[in-house]
């Protein structure tokens, strides 16, 4: 069985400054690893994903994401953060079964502060 | 841009009636997906439904809940006697299905409330 672990609960943190929010995930199986931002009253929205490839994933605003096989690691991190970045942030595993669903984590909220 | 749409957005019931959350999903998406989110707790996937039948359940996902597709366009989730452990957001999601890996698009969910 698959499983996702979000370490942090929540991430403090003031605007420009880097951030890194951590992901774990354990398979027997190859996987797709995912994030998914929520922001305030929205629903999920994709971020980046990992299929095959290279390890190190980028989004259009500025998160990227590294896949370490051997730490089954995908933490996703961003140089300098902005205030509209505050939001919850789901990492998700899929094994890309018959049914392509997602395993999420716990989720980390993101509060950039001014 | 295409999106999933949810309705309600919100609602509230009393303990032991029944509800039901309606999801538009993407028009040219062949899978389906149901997910709940308790407030504070993790996204949990409760049912995926594929060429009219559920493919996959969790344990969550037990006799009081169904699943419906009663025509070509709306998928329902419907819970037959509420329970308070039942208040949370559920998600609705859509894919094509046509890539191994493929996205999950996700409507912006319906809150359910049970006095």
């Amino acid at each position: 069985a698959q499983s996702v672990t979000q370490l942090d609960s929540q991430v403090p943190v003031f605007e420009e400054a880097p951030v890194e929010l951590r992901c774990n995930y354990s398979s027997s199986v190859s996987v797709y690893l995912f994030w998914y931002v929520q922001y305030p009253n929205q629903g999920l929205q994709l971020l980046l994903k990992y299929l095959s490839g290279s390890t190190l994933v980028e989004s259009i605003n500025g998160f990227e994401a590294e896949f370490n096989k051997s730490q089954t690691s995908f933490h996703l991190r961003k140089p300098s953060v902005h205030i509209s970045d505050t939001a919850e942030y789901f990492c998700a595993v899929s094994d890309g079964g018959n049914t392509g669903k997602l395993i999420f984590g716990q989720g980390t909220t993101l509060q950039v502060k001014p | 841009e295409p999106e999933v749409t949810q309705t309600p957005s919100h609602q509230v019931t009393q303990m032991g009636q029944e509800v039901i959350l309606r999801c538009v999903p993407i028009s040219n998406h062949l899978y389906f997906y149901w997910y709940r989110q308790i407030l504070g707790q993790k996204v949990e996937f409760l049912v995926s439904f594929y060429n009219n039948e559920i493919s996959e359940k969790s344990e969550i996902f037990d006799d009081q809940f169904s699943v419906e597709r009663p025509d070509g366009s709306n998928f329902t989730l419907k819970i037959r006697s509420t329970k308070l452990e039942d208040s949370a957001m559920y998600f609705c999601a859509s894919t094509s299905g046509l890539v191994r890996g493929g996205e999950l698009f996700f409507g912006e969910g319906s809150r359910l409330t049970v006095l």
